[in-house]
């Protein structure tokens, strides 16, 4: 079964402090993918960056970083120099060799000015 | 411009009613998936195809059943609608490709009365 688990409902941080938010998986595949999503409050799903089972390093894109632990099962987001524009929802998902794309439950993030 | 686009944003049926949710993709996609958004429970996911005719059976299937007569058309139908299925309902695409992220469309809120 493949399964994701986002452990933090909401979160809190200040404009231009870091923050991470947490993802670990389950599967037993070998070979997967790993997304981030945000999601603003107009509804629409932003894809934010990507890391493979198979990356030896961790994925980044601009303010965005991946921290991936393949042996911890975990894929954490970190973002860099927050604006009041990363307030959203934000979603781990994972895409398993199936070809089936599971997402967590999500985390509330909230730029605090 | 990539484009998912779900046929309807907003969608009022009676109980029991059969419900149809279209949504249609120009990118040529083999995958596709339908999901379910409701507070607190993130993107749950309905059922998927990975190719015409081809339809997988997701996280939460029952009572829904899925169509795809067509690459670029994937249909969700609700074969008698409850009043639990009164959710948001999120279309997506992707290549088969676990490097590539998959595209949304813009989501249908359904309510069921």
């Amino acid at each position: 079964a493949q399964k994701i688990t986002q452990t933090q409902p909401g979160m809190f941080v200040q404009e231009k402090e870091a923050v991470t938010l947490d993802c670990t998986y389950d599967t037993s595949d070998q070979s997967y993918g790993l997304f981030w999503y945000k999601q603003p409050s107009s509804g629409e799903m932003i894809f934010l960056i990507y890391q493979g089972s198979y990356d030896e390093q961790n994925a980044t894109e601009g303010r965005y970083s991946l921290n991936f632990q393949k042996a911890r099962k975990s894929a954490n987001l970190v973002i860099s120099a927050s604006q009041l524009g990363d307030s959203a929802m934000y979603f781990c998902a994972m895409l398993g060799s199936n070809y089936k794309l599971t997402f967590g439950k999500g985390t509330l993030l909230t730029v605090n000015p | 411009d990539v484009k998912v686009t779900q046929s309807s944003r907003y969608l009022v049926k009676r109980t029991g009613e059969k419900v149809f949710l279209e949504c249609v993709q120009d990118m040529d996609h083999e995958n596709m998936f339908w999901y379910r958004q409701d507070p607190g429970l993130g993107l749950r996911l309905i059922y998927f195809s990975y190719d015409v005719k081809m339809k997988e059976k997701g996280d939460i299937p029952e009572g829904y059943s899925v169509s795809r007569e067509k690459k670029e058309r994937f249909s969700l139908i609700l074969e008698s609608a409850s009043t639990n299925q009164t959710s948001m309902y999120l279309c997506a695409s992707s290549i088969p490709d676990r490097n590539t992220e998959a595209f949304f469309g813009q989501g249908t809120r359904l309510t069921v009365v």
